[in-house]
């Protein structure tokens, strides 16, 4: 079975583009959530979407948007990109249950800003 | 604030030991854990997960703890072996809403032959 795909794998912008990165989630999961992680640290919350509607958001600024398609996968936007948006921007999607399930990562894309 | 964090930052072991990596919380509010491993240029991979009305959960080589007492969880890893090298996370979630984890920094685990 696929796991969650991510697309591109590598990335590279300068100072003030935008870019969207691509995420699907393994067949069945209704929920995704993105992720940054900069070098040397955990992974810091961004956005979780479910049935296309956002669940949560984390502390990013408006610059950062996110969205689901009627086939659960997602894209995240990043607009007007700053040097310290350099990182690997992680998709994550998980069943969502009665009970809290495990999130499932894919493999990132790794965003470097010049 | 929420936090998790470790306790160590790099943990060395030799082939066949047990390890054990350490994580504080502090939220007393959440009520689910998750290990994750991540190797390099890859994303993190689930390892084991644990619901707070629980204090012990056992995979295949590993075993998570959790102690509310004391806001502390581990993870031990049997016979470990080269391929267990990698960064190990720990996660927590809070409130039952099971969309934002919170992750520590991770520890660095090394495996000599």
């Amino acid at each position: 079975d696929a796991g969650v795909t991510q697309s591109p794998t590598h990335l590279i912008k300068t100072r003030g583009q935008h870019v969207t990165l691509r995420c699907s989630p393994i067949s069945g999961h209704k929920s995704v959530s993105w992720y940054q992680q900069v070098l040397g640290q955990g992974p810091q919350f961004i956005f979780q979407y479910y049935e296309k509607e956002e669940r949560g958001r984390g502390n990013f600024p408006d610059r950062f948007s996110a969205r689901q398609f009627p086939n659960y996968s997602s894209e995240l936007n990043v607009n007007a990109l700053l040097l310290g948006d350099s990182a690997l921007y992680l998709c994550a999607s998980s069943f969502q249950g009665p009970t809290n399930q495990p999130q499932h990562f894919g493999d990132g894309t790794r965003l470097s800003i010049l | 604030g929420e936090s998790v964090g470790l306790h160590l930052p790099t943990l060395s072991v030799q082939e066949g030991d047990n390890s054990i990596i350490n994580c504080a919380y502090s939220n007393s509010a959440s009520d689910y854990f998750i290990w994750y491993k991540q190797e390099s240029g890859k994303g993190p991979q689930f390892i084991i997960d644990i619901r707070s009305n629980m204090d012990k959960r056992q995979g295949q080589r590993v075993t998570v703890l959790l102690n509310k007492t004391v806001k502390h969880l581990s993870l031990q890893i049997a016979a470990t072996q080269p391929g267990d090298s990698a960064v190990y996370f720990c996660a927590e979630n809070s409130g039952g809403s099971n969309y934002k984890l919170t992750f520590g920094k991770g520890t660095l685990l090394t495996v000599n032959p």
